[in-house]
């Protein structure tokens, strides 16, 4: 079974840029989480989405970010404009359910540098 | 709101030697817990996990894990460690009910040395 797939996994940009990320989850998982990773940090949510739906994105900075899942299946993370302070590790989750305890299948990240 | 608490931010260990990644909690309600691995350059995988029943719990490459409900620990342990366990550990709880985030501690880094 594939996993969850990301890209890029690197991206280098200058401050005031957008930015784009992009998330295939596992083939027939309703829920898909957006986490941000800082450096030294644990993952921290971003946003939720089962289905389509975004069911929680209350740490979502919505004045830069924004995020869609169509046909809810591939989800994209979009920053516009990057600052210096969004450096940091972007993770896609994906699981069946949206239940505490589906387990979460992680993909590898992007690894977003702000200059 | 729940925290977590992961004492130690890196533990340098030799081949063969034991280890114990300490993990605390704070929740007002009964929790699932969690312990993820994070390979270089890999997305995090899940090690194992504490639902229910039994306090100890295992993985499949020799951790385990004990539920300490009155200490509110989920600290883990290995009793002999490989080169190949070098990696960064994540502690996560999540409060028992749908519809709620996976709540993450800062990490520890292993380094097992030869």
């Amino acid at each position: 079974e594939a996993g969850v797939v990301q890209s890029p996994r690197y991206k280098i940009i200058e401050k005031k840029q957008p930015v784009a990320f992009w998330c295939n989850p596992i083939s027939g998982h309703n829920t898909l989480y957006w986490y941000r990773q800082n450096l030294g940090q644990g993952p921290e949510l971003l946003i939720r989405y089962e289905n389509e739906e975004a069911v929680d994105d209350s740490q979502l900075p919505k004045d830069r970010f924004s995020a869609e899942r169509l046909k809810g299946v591939d989800s994209t993370l979009k920053i516009q404009p990057a600052e210096l302070g969004d450096s940091a590790v972007y993770l896609c989750a994906s699981s069946l359910g949206g239940g505490a305890r589906d387990e979460q299948y992680f993909g590898p990240g992007t690894r977003l540098t702000v200059t | 709101a729940q925290s977590v608490t992961q004492l130690d931010s890196q533990v340098p260990v030799f081949e063969e030697a034991p280890v114990e990644l300490r993990c605390n909690y704070s929740s007002s309600v009964s929790v699932y817990l969690f312990w993820y691995v994070q390979y270089p350059n890999q997305g995090l995988q899940l090690l194992l996990k504490y639902l229910s029943g039994s306090t100890l719990v295992e993985s499949i490459n020799g951790f385990e894990a004990e539920f300490n409900k009155s200490q509110t620990s989920f600290h883990l342990r290995k009793p002999s460690v490989h080169i190949s366990d070098t990696a960064e550990y994540f502690c996560a709880v999540s409060e028992g009910k749908a519809g709620t985030a996976l709540i993450f501690g800062k990490g520890t880094t292993l380094s097992v040395s030869s």
